[in-house]
């Protein structure tokens, strides 16, 4: 079983659309959780990071559940410009090992 | 502010040559790290430095070596290239900040080298 797991989807939506991702991880002792944004053929980015209590940023909302070990990405009102994929990524408690699952891909259609 | 910048972009090797990818940043960031990106497979990491002096192997450390030449670079060498080496490799750095259970390791990535060794 992979550390992080994502769908890789691709997932198509319309202009407008509500769209949400989930991810799950392995590692009961995961510390830290991120949601970065990677566009084709470019490097990785930090969209957001998710925090227990769940946050959000403009339209996009981030949720854990440490229970169930998984995390979430909520896209509401989805532009074009918010086709990429994204990947979700995971820290452990106090050292370095940072794992990345593989992505899922979103295309947002017109 | 350039970030974290890697040279060459683009490389194409045969098998058995060897090479060394660069990576400098300016952030003043402690912690820096080697990943390559094959298709579905998500960014592995290759090798890691926490800080200057030390160096530590990631999860696939295997065909590769690094040095930490100081606080701002970060390279990784090839010494025999092999055709399973080729995919795109990701140089990024990072400073934690919190402590504890709050600490974030926000990693910040170069734009890439995409290799193929043939």
């Amino acid at each position: 079983r992979k550390e992080v797991e994502q769908d890789p989807g691709p997932f198509n939506v319309p202009e407008g659309a509500t769209v949400a991702f989930n991810c799950t991880y392995s590692n009961s002792a995961s510390q830290s959780f991120f949601w970065y944004r990677q566009d084709c053929r470019k490097e990785p980015k930090l969209l957001m990071s998710v925090y227990s209590s769940g946050n959000e940023d403009g339209r996009f909302t981030a949720q854990l559940n440490r229970a169930s070990q998984y995390i979430s990405l909520l896209i509401r009102d989805s532009k074009l410009s918010d086709s990429a994929t994204y990947l979700c990524v995971v820290k452990d408690t106090g050292g370095f090992k940072t794992i990345f699952g593989a992505g899922t891909r979103l295309f947002v259609k017109a | 502010n350039a970030g974290v910048t890697q040279t060459p972009k683009f490389q194409v090797l045969k098998t058995g040559q060897s090479m060394t990818l660069q990576c400098a940043q300016d952030m003043n960031h402690n912690s820096m790290y080697w990943y390559r990106q094959d298709p579905g497979m998500g960014l592995r990491l290759i090798y890691y430095s926490a800080s200057e002096g030390t160096t530590d192997k990631g999860e696939v450390p295997n065909g590769y070596n690094v040095s930490r030449l100081n606080k701002r670079e970060f390279s990784l060498r090839l010494e025999s290239a092999a055709p399973s080496q080729t995919s795109v490799y990701f140089c990024a750095s990072s400073e934690a900040t919190g402590h504890g259970v709050t600490a974030k390791n926000i990693q910040y990535f170069g734009a890439g080298t995409r290799l193929s060794v043939l």
